[in-house]
């Protein structure tokens, strides 16, 4: 069965220090991997996608950069987080028309 | 831009109360999904609609698809405690990258 991790589970960051956000996903090969960004009680909103390795679309301008590396390996990067990068951030990947969630990661920017 | 607005944006009721959250689009979608959040965690799939009319039931809960594919509702009959929780639609495009769009989410909160 597939499996998607995320790590760390929260992360407290001062504002101007990086940010790396890792995301892996267990059981399936060559999958469509996706970043979102959730405001407390509210619906997602889609930061980046990935159809294949080296392969990003943004959806949004933002301080926000990703990467994929492997196949099933997605990565969420800053170089200088601002106040209002904090949110629950999801990774999530496809199978046909459905996606599937990690257990997300908590950032606050201090 | 596809949108999915989401009614009500809150909802408090009693245990066993019946209630229904639509979801609604002026766009159309391939498929329409319903998925469940607890706090702190990711959303949880509870139903995936591609028949533009199309019902399904999980249970205590309904969900239709809109004739015209832009539009859903979940209905839940004798709500229970455990029914609380974050609902949130997506509608899913077929072309560029199986993309979601998210609905604006339901806040659901049963009490006894």
């Amino acid at each position: 069965s597939q499996t998607i991790h995320q790590w760390p589970a929260t992360l407290v960051q001062p504002v101007g220090s990086p940010l790396s956000l890792e995301c892996t996903v267990e059981g399936t090969s060559n999958p469509n991997l996706y970043w979102y960004r959730q405001a407390a009680g509210r619906g997602l909103q889609l930061l980046f996608y990935s159809v294949g390795i080296g392969q990003i679309s943004s959806e949004v301008p933002q301080n926000l950069s990703a990467s994929r590396p492997q196949d099933r390996q997605f990565i969420l990067s800053s170089k200088k987080l601002l106040l209002s990068d904090s949110g629950f951030y999801l990774c999530a990947w496809t199978a046909q028309e459905t996606q599937y969630f990690g257990p997300g990661t908590r950032l606050l920017v201090l | 831009t596809q949108l999915l607005e989401q009614s009500p944006q809150f909802l408090s009721i009693q245990e066993g109360e019946n209630l229904t959250v639509y979801c609604n689009s002026s766009s159309v979608f391939s498929s329409l999904q319903w998925y469940r959040q607890e706090p702190g965690e990711g959303p949880v799939l509870l139903v995936t609609v591609v028949t533009g009319g199309e019902v399904k039931k999980l249970k205590r809960l309904t969900f239709q698809f809109g004739d015209a594919r832009k539009d859903s509702s979940l209905h839940i009959t004798a709500a229970q405690p455990g029914d609380t929780g974050l609902y949130l639609c997506a509608g899913g495009v077929r072309r560029g990258g199986n993309k979601l769009t998210f609905g604006t989410g339901t806040q659901l909160k049963v009490e006894l």
